[in-house]
C-alpha cells in the first residue's frame, strides 16, 4: 500500500458544481497537509495548507482533515472552468522529512 | 524573472549518454528537491537537499546523482540515461517561515530515445 492514496479521476464536472476531492494515507505520523495545484504544462503550487485535524477555508475552498480516519478532502464550490487543472494532495510528519505526494486527480470543469 | 528556473526546458537525448539538469532559484532557500513526473505516477522524489552540505536520496534515486553547488544552485545528474528516464523533472525549493509550502521551477520535459 501507497502511503498516500489519490483517485487520478479525472473527474469532470459542470460549471457551478461543488467538488470533492479525496485523499487517503497510512502513516499516522502525518501532521502536516497540503493541497496543490497544477495546471497544465505549468509546475504545482500550493493551493491549501492544513495543520493537523480540522478544517480551513479561503473563498471557494475547504480544506478538511479528519485523521482518526486518515482522509483528506478538499472541497470545491461554485466551480469554474479556471479551476480545471490537477489537484495533488500532499502530506509530511514532523521534523526534517520531504512531502509525500498523491498522484493527483485531474479535474475539468466544463462551462 | 522567475524565482526558480531550470535549464534545458526540454532535452532530446540518446540512451547511454550523461545528461545534466540544472536548477537555480532565487528565493533564498535552504531546501531543494528534485521530482519527476509521470502520467498516472504523479510526482516522484528523486534527491532532496536542506542545505548545501546535505543530501539525501528520494524515493526513486536510482540512476541519478545531485551535486548542491551553492544555495541557490541544485543539479540534477543522469549518468548513462535510459528511455525509462524519459519523464518531466521538477526542480522545488523550500524555506522559512513554512517549509510546507514548495516553490516548484517550470519543468525538463527529458526524451530519452
Amino acid at each position: 500500500q501507497k502511503e498516500v492514496e489519490q483517485d487520478p479521476g479525472p473527474l469532470s464536472v459542470p460549471e457551478g458544481a461543488i467538488v470533492s476531492l479525496n485523499c487517503t494515507y497510512s502513516n499516522s505520523a502525518f501532521q502536516y497537509f497540503m493541497w496543490y495545484r497544477q495546471y497544465s504544462r505549468k509546475g504545482p503550487e500550493l493551493l491549501m495548507y492544513t495543520y493537523s485535524s480540522g478544517n480551513k477555508e479561503d473563498g471557494r475552498f475547504t480544506a478538511q482533515v479528519d485523521k482518526s480516519s486518515k482522509y483528506i478532502s478538499l472541497f470545491i464550490r461554485d466551480s469554474q472552468p479556471s479551476d480545471s487543472a490537477t489537484y495533488l494532495c500532499a502530506m509530511r510528519s514532523s521534523g526534517n522529512t520531504p512531502l509525500v505526494f498523491g498522484k493527483g486527480t485531474r479535474l475539468s470543469v466544463i462551462a | 524573472d522567475a524565482d526558480v528556473t531550470q535549464t534545458p526546458r526540454n532535452r532530446i537525448t540518446k540512451t547511454g549518454k550523461r545528461i545534466m539538469l540544472e536548477c537555480s532559484q532565487t528565493k533564498g532557500h535552504d531546501r531543494m528537491y528534485w521530482y519527476r513526473q509521470d502520467p498516472g505516477l504523479g510526482l516522484r522524489l528523486i534527491y532532496y537537499s536542506f542545505d548545501v552540505k546535505d543530501i539525501n536520496k528520494g524515493e526513486i534515486s536510482d540512476g541519478y546523482s545531485v551535486s548542491r553547488q551553492a544555495q541557490a544552485k541544485f543539479s540534477l545528474s543522469l549518468e548513462s540515461a535510459i528511455p525509462n528516464q524519459t519523464a518531466l523533472y521538477f526542480c522545488a525549493t523550500s524555506g522559512t517561515p513554512s517549509y510546507n509550502e514548495q516553490f516548484f521551477g517550470p519543468g525538463t520535459r527529458l526524451t530519452v530515445l
